[in-house]
């Protein structure tokens, strides 16, 4: 079974600053899907950010990007100039590539992401 | 192109009672899956659903929970003589009909709060 670990609990960094989320897995699959997922107090599931495992090159989004060691089996995400809207809890997740998602996510136990003004 | 939709929003029942909780997939979704949301905790998986199957059932507790996912109408997750532990936020995902790594798009949630 795939496990994803979140090391940190909580966050707190000054708008417009750069803040990294860690992120590991565990696996014994080669081929699999890594994700971001951001909940903010609304509860809305929303996705940041995709990485297929096999691409070498790291996924980015505007602000945000990723960091992804494959052998490492780390996958953290990296936001830049972060916002006051950024304030959410913030999700890792694992996803096998089983032709159609059989397993599901896997996700972490969040990060809470608090952006100070 | 409306979201995932799930309702009701909240939901509250006396230890006993059954919770009957609805999803209605994206437009041209034909794969759902549900998660339970404990608090301070991430998604866990329950249950994956194709239109009338049961693809893997794995993360569902053996006793009081069901899913379906009929032909016409919405997935619907039921639990049977609730108890305070099941007190969480249930989460619908869906998505398209192909392979690898297909992306989920989740609905809001329905938070279930047993009394």
């Amino acid at each position: 079974a795939q496990t994803v670990t979140q090391s940190q609990p909580e966050m707190s960094v000054q708008e417009a600053e750069t803040v990294t989320l860690s992120c590991t897995y565990d696996t014994s699959e080669s081929n699999y899907y890594l994700f971001w997922y951001k909940q903010p107090p609304s509860r809305q599931m929303i996705l940041v950010i995709r990485q297929e495992a096999y691409k070498q090159q790291n996924a980015t989004e505007n602000r945000f990007s990723v960091n992804f060691q494959k052998a490492a089996k780390s996958f953290s995400l990296k936001i830049s100039d972060s916002q006051l809207g950024d304030t959410a809890m913030y999700f890792c997740a694992f996803m096998n590539d089983s032709g159609g998602g059989a397993d599901g996510l896997t996700f972490g136990k969040g990060t809470h992401l608090i952006i100070q003004p | 192109n409306a979201g995932v939709m799930q309702n009701p929003r909240h939901l509250v029942r006396r230890r006993g009672q059954e919770a009957r909780l609805r999803c209605s997939p994206m437009k041209g979704h034909s794969h759902v899956y549900w998660y339970r949301q404990l608090p301070e905790e991430g998604l866990k998986f329950m249950v994956y659903l194709q239109k009338e199957n049961i693809i893997d059932e794995s993360g569902m507790p053996k006793e009081r929970f069901s899913a379906e996912f009929p032909k016409e109408g919405p997935s619907i997750l039921r639990i049977q003589q609730v108890v305070r532990g099941d007190s969480a936020a249930y989460f619908c995902a869906s998505s398209p009909r192909y392979g690898r790594g297909p992306t989920l798009h989740f609905g809001n949630g329905t938070r279930l709060t047993v009394t």
